[in-house]
């Protein structure tokens, strides 16, 4: 079965600063990745996804991620953060083949702070 | 387009009681799912629908029934709630099973059992 490890609960960060949030997947077999986030008392909404092609995949409100087969890794990247982008954001793993069920991890608690 | 609705937004019981969480979309899309999402875990997958007239389980459906009355509406009941089920529960659609879709999100509903 997948998994997903957002390690980080929390990240504060200072306006205009640089951000990166970690998630690492584990699977037996290949995957999609998402990334979804959730703004408060908000549903989630989709920020980026990986499917194949370019590991470099680029995002809304000016987000990437990397995707790195040898790290399982699907980092989530933003050169210059602002107030706005507080938020919970979600590392979400697919299988392949069959039905779309999406595992998610625990959620990264941005905090940006003037 | 409202996208995804709920109904309630807000509920609080009292443990034995029943309730339906009521979920609509409009984008003519096939598949639903319900999700309820616990501090410190991320969202869980309850039950979904891949198509009009078929339900599944999910990661945890235990304690929780599921009605899709049609392609637009996808019910969610608690017959005897307990203080484990209070949550936020969130129902979200796609346009299909594919692992590729994106899910659509409703704003949630904020259970608490007493």
């Amino acid at each position: 079965a997948q998994s997903v490890t957002q390690l980080d609960s929390q990240v504060p960060v200072f306006e205009e600063a640089p951000v990166e949030l970690r998630c690492n997947y584990s699977s037996s077999v290949s995957v999609y990745l998402f990334w979804y986030v959730q703004y408060p008392n908000q549903g989630l909404q989709l920020l980026l996804k990986y499917l194949s092609g370019s590991t470099l995949v680029k995002g809304i409100n000016g987000f990437e991620a990397e995707f790195n087969k040898s790290q399982t890794s699907f980092h989530l990247r933003k050169p210059s953060v602002h107030i706005s982008d507080t938020a919970e954001y979600f590392c979400a793993v697919s299988l392949y083949t069959g039905f779309q069920k999406l595992v998610f991890g625990t959620g990264t608690r941005l905090l940006v702070s003037p | 387009n409202a996208g995804v609705t709920q109904t309630p937004k807000f509920q609080v019981l009292k443990t034995g009681q029943s309730m339906t969480l009521q979920c609509a979309q409009d984008m003519n899309h096939n598949s639903m799912y319900w999700y309820r999402q616990d501090p410190g875990m991320g969202l869980r997958l309850i039950y979904y629908s891949a198509s009009e007239g078929t339900t599944d389980k999910g990661e945890v459906p235990n304690g929780y029934n599921v009605s899709r009355l049609n392609k637009r509406e996808f019910s969610l009941r608690l017959e005897s709630a307990a203080p484990s089920q209070t949550s936020v529960y969130f129902c979200a659609s796609s346009e299909g099973g594919e692992s590729s879709n994106e899910q659509f999100f409703g704003p949630g509903t904020r259970l608490t059992v007493l």
